[in-house]
């Protein structure tokens, strides 16, 4: 069952400004998973957070990871017209190895 | 490079027939893949569980003789959707992850079905 929850759903920004989106999730997990998907494609992937991790960066991403508030947050620095898509949220219950999805944040960066 | 490739990207069928998608990891052994479905606008649903030389597992409210997976061999999983209909239309996503590294999960392209 899909247990992830994304705020806000969509968000609309200025090229330059940064986008911060939220994932909530019901269980413990493993990891947290980051992914972007462009309109039709495929899922590509931004960067895992362990549970043991707080804080991880790569480039113009900045994830943060609460486990006691089951909460995780990706902000994106210094937006591009070329980061449009959406994200997902994706966490890992360790299990079997199958990611449960969160419901995704629409980004749309205008130039 | 694509570490998971997925083909076909898009297919229209008609009513009633069958469409194969398959699954490739190209990189690594995968034991496990896994096949997903995603409606528009909404959220990538876990459909079953491809398990290399055995059956599948599938999610509730998955019809398994609908949604038929074969995973024959350890770089390779299909699935089947039989007897099509239009409500069977959606993006199918297969993942796969490295047993061997256990970090993120790789994804297909994607295939687009729409059944007319």
């Amino acid at each position: 069952s899909q247990q992830g929850e994304e705020d806000p759903q969509a968000l609309s920004i200025q090229e330059g400004e940064n986008a911060t989106m939220n994932c909530s999730y019901k269980t413990s997990i493993n990891n947290l998973q980051w992914y972007r998907q462009n309109s039709g494609r495929g899922l590509v992937h931004l960067i895992l957070i362990r549970s043991n991790e707080r804080e991880k960066h790569s480039g113009r991403l900045r994830v943060t990871l609460d486990t006691s508030k089951k909460s995780s947050s990706l902000l994106i620095t210094a937006s591009r017209a070329a980061d449009t898509a959406s994200y997902f949220c994706a966490t890992d219950p360790g299990s079997q190895g199958n990611l449960i999805f969160g419901k995704g944040t629409k980004l749309s960066v205008k130039p | 490079g694509a570490v998971v490739s997925q083909h076909p990207s898009r297919v229209i069928c008609k009513s009633g027939t069958s469409v194969k998608i398959e699954c490739r990891s190209l990189d690594f052994q995968a034991t496990t893949m896994f096949w997903y479905r995603q409606f528009p606008k909404q959220s990538l649903m876990l459909m079953a569980t491809s398990n290399e030389g055995s059956k599948a597992t599938y999610e509730q409210g998955v019809e398994k003789d609908k949604f038929l997976i074969n995973h024959a061999s350890l770089t390779l999983s299909t699935l089947t959707v039989t007897s099509a209909h239009p409500e069977d239309s959606s993006f199918y996503i297969c993942s796969a992850r490295d047993p061997e590294k256990n970090t993120e999960a790789f994804f297909g392209q994607g295939t687009r079905l729409t059944v007319v």
